[in-house]
């Protein structure tokens, strides 16, 4: 059982350039949410979705974008990199709407937009 | 404010210490998370809990929902515990607010 699997793990771009942080979970989750991690803060919520064809934004949605076009996968998407955006991104999935849940991570990318 | 507080920041104990994180909240909750997160790695989920107290292995995790305060011991700490200790509440399904977290370093 694989679990939350996020591609690539390491990733560096220049500033301007756009692409697509993949994640991907094989646990029937209805719920999959992306977070980024920077130093000394708490992770921050940037878009979620409770199925395939729903999402939303989080706290931080300025910069990305998702979609759900089936149960299994949540891409995260830069659109046009900034410096900003350096951070490690997390991809997280549970079930949903049956109270309260345990979140699974996956292990990460770290980006870096020089 | 931040709605969730840890704290220390930082700890180093000796092998075989007790040790005890804190986390306070500010906002009503349906439950609480406690997570941990190796040096590189990803982030794994320790205990979910919205009352009392859960126990697993070494590690224990309470929550006193009235003071809204929630606290994680490890008994008998090793090196191998050595990892950031993630504090997250859930207050609107299954969104979590995070704290920044503990750094804990076990010596040996």
């Amino acid at each position: 059982n694989a679990g939350v699997t996020q591609t690539p793990k390491f990733q560096v771009l220049k500033t301007g350039q756009s692409m697509t942080l993949q994640c991907a979970q094989d646990m029937n989750h209805e719920y999959m949410s992306w977070y980024r991690q920077d130093p000394g803060m708490g992770l921050r919520l940037i878009h979620y979705s409770v199925g395939a064809g729903i999402t939303d934004q989080g706290e931080v949605p300025n910069g990305y974008n998702v979609s759900r076009s089936t149960t299994e996968d949540f891409p995260l998407r830069l659109l046009s990199a900034a410096p900003s955006q350096t951070s490690v991104y997390f991809c997280a999935s549970s079930f949903w709407g049956i109270g309260n849940q345990p979140q699974h991570f996956g292990d990460g990318t770290r980006l870096s937009i020089l | 404010k931040n709605e969730v507080e840890q704290s220390p920041q930082n700890l180093t104990a000796q092998e075989g210490e007790f040790i005890t994180i804190n986390c306070s909240y500010s906002v009503g909750i349906s439950a609480l998370h406690w997570l941990q997160q190796h040096p590189g790695g990803g982030i794994v989920s320790l205990f979910m809990l919205s009352s009392g107290k859960k126990k697993h292995g070494r590690l224990i995790a309470t929550i006193n929902i009235q003071e809204k305060h929630s606290s994680l011991h490890i008994t008998a700490s090793h090196p191998r515990d050595s990892a950031v200790y993630i504090c997250a509440v859930s207050s609107q399904g299954n969104k979590l607010v995070f704290g920044a977290g503990t750094i804990l370093r076990v010596k040996s």
